[in-house]
């Protein structure tokens, strides 16, 4: 069965310095993606990054980045001079890959992320 | 492109009240979730449609919810009787096909229940 944890309930950070997100998966498949959501106060999810199970590279995006580590079952997510905006509830999630029909992304229960100004 | 609209944003219901909330994916988008979201917690799955039909119900309280895509566009999710523990943001979610799941989903922005 699949599963991800994020430990971190809640972090709070004064702005400017940089913030680090843990998330854990577990899974039974060798072919799977990883997820990062944003969850801001308007509710809404925002699709943040995907990563497949093969594809092990860091990723940059911005003050954006992402650490995935297999022999870990990692997949951490830093914010490097964080700013205000960043503010909002993080979730990390997972989805096996079967080509089936019942395809589908698990989420994490999230980390609320507090950027103090 | 327009998003996945959900309406109402907020509905305030009495215990052992009926309540539905509605959900129009993304144009051409045939696969529609939705997941309820308690506070403090990640968004739990509780249905999946591909077009018009039921691809996974099995997180949901048959005994008291209800979905249906009708004409594979619209969904509809239905609450009767509610309970306290209904309470929750309910998300709906639209990928192209169950193909494109690796690629995210398109949330909508929810609706907020509160049952008192």
């Amino acid at each position: 069965a699949q599963k991800v944890t994020q430990a971190q309930t809640e972090i709070s950070v004064v702005e400017k310095e940089d913030v680090t997100l843990d998330c854990v998966y577990e899974t039974r498949d060798t072919t799977y993606y990883l997820f990062w959501y944003k969850q801001p106060p308007s509710g809404e999810l925002v699709f943040l990054i995907r990563r497949n199970s093969f594809d092990e590279q860091n990723e940059i995006s911005g003050r954006y980045s992402w650490n995935f580590q297999k022999s870990t079952s990692s997949f951490n997510f830093t914010i490097t001079a964080s700013q205000v905006v960043d503010s909002a509830v993080y979730f990390c999630a997972l989805s096996e890959r079967k080509l089936q029909r019942d395809d589908k992304i698990i989420f994490g229960k999230g980390t609320r992320l507090h950027i103090l100004p | 492109e327009a998003g996945v609209a959900q309406s109402p944003r907020y509905k305030i219901i009495e215990k052992r009240q009926s309540v539905a909330f509605w959900c129009n994916p993304i144009s051409g988008h045939a696969t529609l979730y939705w997941y309820q979201q308690i506070l403090g917690q990640g968004p739990k799955l509780l249905i999946q449609f591909q077009n018009n039909g039921v691809v996974d119900d099995s997180q949901l309280p048959k005994d008291r919810f209800s979905a249906e895509r009708l004409k594979g566009v619209d969904s509809t999710l239905k609450i009767q009787p509610a309970k306290l523990e209904d309470s929750a943001v309910y998300l709906c979610a639209s990928s192209l096909d169950i193909m494109r799941v690796p690629y995210g989903y398109t949330f909508g922005s929810g609706t907020r229940l509160t049952v008192v």
